[in-house]
Order: C-alpha cells, then sequence, then structure tokens
C-alpha cells in the first residue's frame, strides 16, 4: 500500500487559513498526490490533486515539494463546513486503487 | 457529472444471512468502480474494484464478493455475514488513473 503520513488533527480559526501537511516519502516520478475530504456520514468528496506544480481550483490550493516527498492543502479562508477528514492519498502506477489512511480531523472555531 | 446511487441507506441484517448491496452509476460509461468498506473511527478499506464487466480484482480476502453484470453496476454481496462484516461501506467511480473519484452516499451495515 502506498500510504502517506498526516497529523490526525489540527484547529483553526473561522475565517482564517488553514495549511494541512501530508508526508508521502515513497512517492514515484508519475503518482499524483489526491486529497479528499468526509464530512460526517457522507461519503468522501474530491478536493484536489497534482502531480508537480501548485495547483489551485474553487475549493483549495496544492501546494507540492520539489522533491515531491510532501506536500500541503491549504484552504483560504476556513468556513465551519470545511470541518472534515481530510485524506491525503498517493496514487499508484496501476490506477487509482487508493489507499485511504485515518487522515487529519480538521475543527474550525467559530 | 458522474452520480452514483446506493441503496439502502441502513441496514440492520442477523449474522449468517445473505447480503446484496447495489450501486449504479450515471452521467458516464465504462467508468472504473470501487467498493470500500468503513469501520467507526477508521479510514476507508479498499475491498472490490472493476474496470469493465465481469471484471473484478479484490484487495483483501474476506467473506464477501463483487461482481459487475452491467457497465453501470456493481454489487457486493455475502452469502453468510460475519459480525466483522459491520460497517459502512462506499460505492465509487471514476474514468481512469487520476480522474477524480465520486463516492455515493453509502450503505451503513449493521450486523447483529
Amino acid at each position: 500500500d502506498a500510504k502517506t503520513t498526516q497529523p490526525n488533527s489540527m484547529e483553526s480559526n473561522e475565517e482564517e487559513p488553514v495549511h494541512l501537511p501530508c508526508n508521502h516519502s515513497t512517492i514515484s516520478g508519475t503518482d499524483y498526490i489526491h486529497w479528499y475530504r468526509q464530512l460526517p456520514s457522507q461519503g468522501p468528496e474530491y478536493v484536489i490533486h497534482g502531480l508537480t506544480s501548485n495547483v489551485n481550483n474553487r475549493m483549495a490550493s496544492l501546494a507540492i515539494a520539489e522533491d515531491r516527498k510532501s506536500s500541503t492543502l491549504i484552504l483560504h479562508r476556513a468556513t465551519l463546513r470545511d470541518a472534515a477528514v481530510y485524506y491525503c492519498i498517493q496514487g499508484t502506477d496501476t490506477g487509482n486503487q487508493f489507499y485511504f489512511g485515518t487522515g487529519t480531523s480538521l475543527t474550525v472555531i467559530p | 457529472s458522474q452520480t452514483i446511487h446506493q441503496w439502502p441507506a441502513t441496514l440492520v441484517q442477523p449474522v449468517g444471512s445473505p447480503l446484496s448491496l447495489e450501486c449504479t452509476v450515471e452521467g458516464t460509461s465504462n467508468p472504473n468502480l470501487y467498493w470500500y468498506r468503513q469501520a467507526a473511527g477508521r479510514g476507508l478499506q479498499l475491498l472490490f474494484y472493476s474496470v469493465g464487466i465481469g471484471q473484478i480484482s479484490s484487495e483483501v480476502p474476506q467473506n464477501l464478493s463483487a461482481s459487475r453484470p452491467q457497465d453501470r453496476q456493481f454489487i457486493l454481496s455475502s452469502k453468510k455475514l460475519l459480525l466483522s462484516d459491520s460497517g459502512f461501506y462506499l460505492c465509487a467511480c471514476d474514468r481512469g488513473r487520476n480522474q477524480p473519484q465520486h463516492f455515493g452516499d453509502g450503505t451503513r451495515l449493521s450486523i447483529l
């Protein structure tokens, strides 16, 4: 299994930026980094993914280290609806057989 | 966009009973399909995936089986449920490697 390392939990104040770190030291050259989030009692939701360059979409930004052994998901202004478990997933060269670890549980404080 | 339908939302079954969970996909053709299970407080565990009709790959040995009788239909089954089969079962689909994976709303299965 391609595993990543994330902190178990993080807290953020509402309307402040949040930086969620992830280590993926075993990543190979063609493996993408994927981020999903899961609200209680729901299925995971796609957030963002990237290979080498930093990526932006309407939900978040993904900053990937130059050596690709780590990345950071950036939520620019946390809202209460962003409280969820965030999963960082290392892709494989055979497809999207994802290994979901325990992720980072983000608490947003009003 | 892709939509995944899973039913039922919750299910309570006795030990030793059979199981059939169905997942159907709309909005795409020839998707990759996946079954995951999530135990309470844990991450998702990939159980099965399929790249086409009749093609099933199993990720972990278990009491469950999967079938894909049609392009956009994925079924999870068991002949005799065990207590350890309890969990939150999620169906997912994508259009290929490194494409976003879309998840259904899941089925919460309790075994008594």
